[in-house]
């Protein structure tokens, strides 16, 4: 299949930092790109939708201003937490869709994110 | 939003084991997934399925898409250790651009020697 990355796979920062994470599709070209949360023993919940080179569509009760998503190239997505606390703390996954590829998402492996 | 149900919620079974869990939706999809992910990790693709009543397998995994289009069965056939981790099914209307995923609630697997 194809292969994602996520940048850093963890990370730990103090409350009213911000914190910028990478996804990357290293083989493939991402046309659409994912970005979501899990808590511990949930399912994954979709935060935002990105398309290349267009603003992310985020879903309701996610905010765009705390999440701020960039989709600037066909292999790099950005989520920025900004002004993290500790509520944010979680598991953020991406994921990634080819224009091709019947529309499968691959997934990054994730990044913990730790806010003290 | 919504999500997929899956049953069972958890499972413990023996090694050489088979294992069966479906996922069950309110609404039609186009395209079934099914996916494991382990702890601390990303979902792993393991079997797509594009059409109504199609059987797909992949190793000792076979996937089955419902003929209602609501439903979906993903078998796994003599069980061993590495089976461990949390399988999600998710569903998928494919509308272009503006498709997305709904997961199902997961169904952990415990796979005892």
């Amino acid at each position: 299949g194809a292969v994602v990355s996520q940048h850093p796979s963890w990370v730990i920062c103090k409350s009213g930092t911000s914190v910028k994470i990478e996804c990357r599709s290293l083989d493939f070209q991402a046309t659409t790109m994912f970005w979501y949360r899990q808590f511990p023993k949930q399912s994954l919940m979709l935060m935002a939708t990105s398309n290349e080179g267009s603003k992310a569509t985020y879903e309701q009760g996610v905010e765009k201003d705390k999440f701020l998503i960039n989709h600037a190239s066909l292999t790099l997505s950005t989520l920025t937490v900004t002004s993290a606390h500790p509520e944010d703390s979680s598991f953020y996954i991406c994921s990634a869709r080819g224009a091709s590829g019947r529309g499968v998402q691959f997934f990054g492996p994730g990044t913990r994110l730790t806010v003290l | 939003g919504q999500q997929l149900n899956q049953s069972p919620q958890s499972m413990f079974i023996q090694e050489g084991e088979d294992v069966s869990m479906n996922c069950t939706s309110s609404s039609i999809f186009n395209t079934w997934l099914w996916y494991k992910q382990d702890p601390g990790e990303g979902p792993v693709l393991l079997i797509a399925l594009y059409k109504a009543g199609e059987l797909t397998s992949n190793g000792r995994l076979t996937a089955q898409f419902g003929i209602t289009r609501k439903d979906s069965f993903l078998n796994i056939s003599a069980s061993i250790p590495s089976d461990v981790g949390i399988y999600f099914c998710a569903g998928q209307r494919f509308t272009g651009t503006a498709s997305k995923l709904t997961f199902g609630t997961g169904t952990r697997l415990q796979v005892t020697l």
